[in-house]
C-alpha cells in the first residue's frame, strides 16, 4: 500500500457544483497535513493546512480524520479558476519524511 | 526578486555532461529542499537542508549532489545522468521552528531537465 493515496481523477464538474476528494495515508505517525494546488506547468502552492478540528477558508473546507487516516478537501460553488491538480501533503517529525500524494485533477466546465 | 527563483528554467544535457541547478530564496527561510517531479508520479523529496544541517535521502543516486553554501542558496550538481532522470526539478524553502515542525513550503518555478 502506498504511504499516501489520492484518486487521480480527473473530476469533471460544472461550474457552481460542490466537489470533494480524499487523501488516505498509511502511517499513523503523520504529524501535519496540507493541501497544495498545482496548475498546469506551474509549481505547487499551498492551498491550506489541515487541522484536527477541520478548517474553512472561503469556499474551501479541509478535514482530518485520524481514526480512519484520511484528509479531505471540499470545494463549494466551484469556479473555472479552481481547475488544477490538488496535492495532499503529509509531514512527519523526521526531516526526510515529507510525502506528496500524486494529485487529483479537477476540471471545472462552464 | 521575490520568493524562490531557479535557474536555468530549461536544461538539455548529454549523459556525459556535468551541470548544476541553482536555487535562491529571498524569504529569509532556514530550510531548503530539492524535489523531483516526473510525469504521472508524485513529487519525490530528494534532499533537505534544515537549520544548516543536510538530511540525507539514501534513495537518491550519487550522480545527484546537493550543495548549500548558505541559507539562501541551494545547488544540485548533476553528472553522468541517465535519460530516466529527465524531469522537473523543484526547489522549495520553508521556515522551520526549533521543534523541527515543518511549515508551508514555497516552491520555485522549477528546472525542466532533459537528459539525452
Amino acid at each position: 500500500r502506498k504511504e499516501v493515496e489520492q484518486d487521480p481523477g480527473p473530476f469533471n464538474v460544472p461550474e457552481g457544483a460542490t466537489v470533494a476528494f480524499n487523501c488516505t495515508y498509511s502511517n499513523s505517525a503523520s504529524q501535519s497535513f496540507f493541501w497544495y494546488r498545482q496548475d498546469c506547468r506551474k509549481e505547487p502552492k499551498l492551498l491550506m493546512s489541515v487541522y484536527s478540528s477541520g478548517n474553512e477558508d472561503g469556499r474551501f473546507t479541509a478535514q482530518l480524520n485520524r481514526a480512519s487516516q484520511y484528509i479531505s478537501l471540499l470545494i463549494r460553488d466551484s469556479k473555472l479558476s479552481d481547475s488544477a491538480t490538488y496535492l495532499c501533503v503529509i509531514l512527519y517529525s523526521s526531516a526526510s519524511k515529507i510525502i506528496f500524494g500524486s494529485g487529483t485533477r479537477l476540471s471545472i466546465r462552464p | 526578486e521575490t520568493g524562490v527563483t531557479q535557474t536555468p528554467r530549461h536544461l538539455v544535457m548529454g549523459m556525459t555532461n556535468k551541470k548544476s541547478l541553482k536555487c535562491e530564496q529571498h524569504l529569509g527561510h532556514n530550510a531548503m529542499y530539492w524535489y523531483k517531479q516526473s510525469a504521472k508520479k508524485p513529487l519525490e523529496l530528494m534532499f533537505v537542508y534544515s537549520l544548516e544541517e543536510r538530511v540525507e535521502n539514501n534513495s537518491v543516486p550519487s550522480r545527484f549532489s546537493p550543495e548549500c553554501p548558505n541559507s539562501s542558496h541551494l545547488f544540485l550538481h548533476l553528472h553522468t545522468l541517465q535519460p530516466e532522470d529527465s524531469a522537473l526539478y523543484l526547489c522549495a524553502s520553508s521556515q522551520e521552528g526549533n521543534s523541527r515542525s515543518y511549515n508551508e513550503q514555497f516552491f520555485g518555478p522549477g528546472t525542466r531537465l532533459t537528459v539525452l
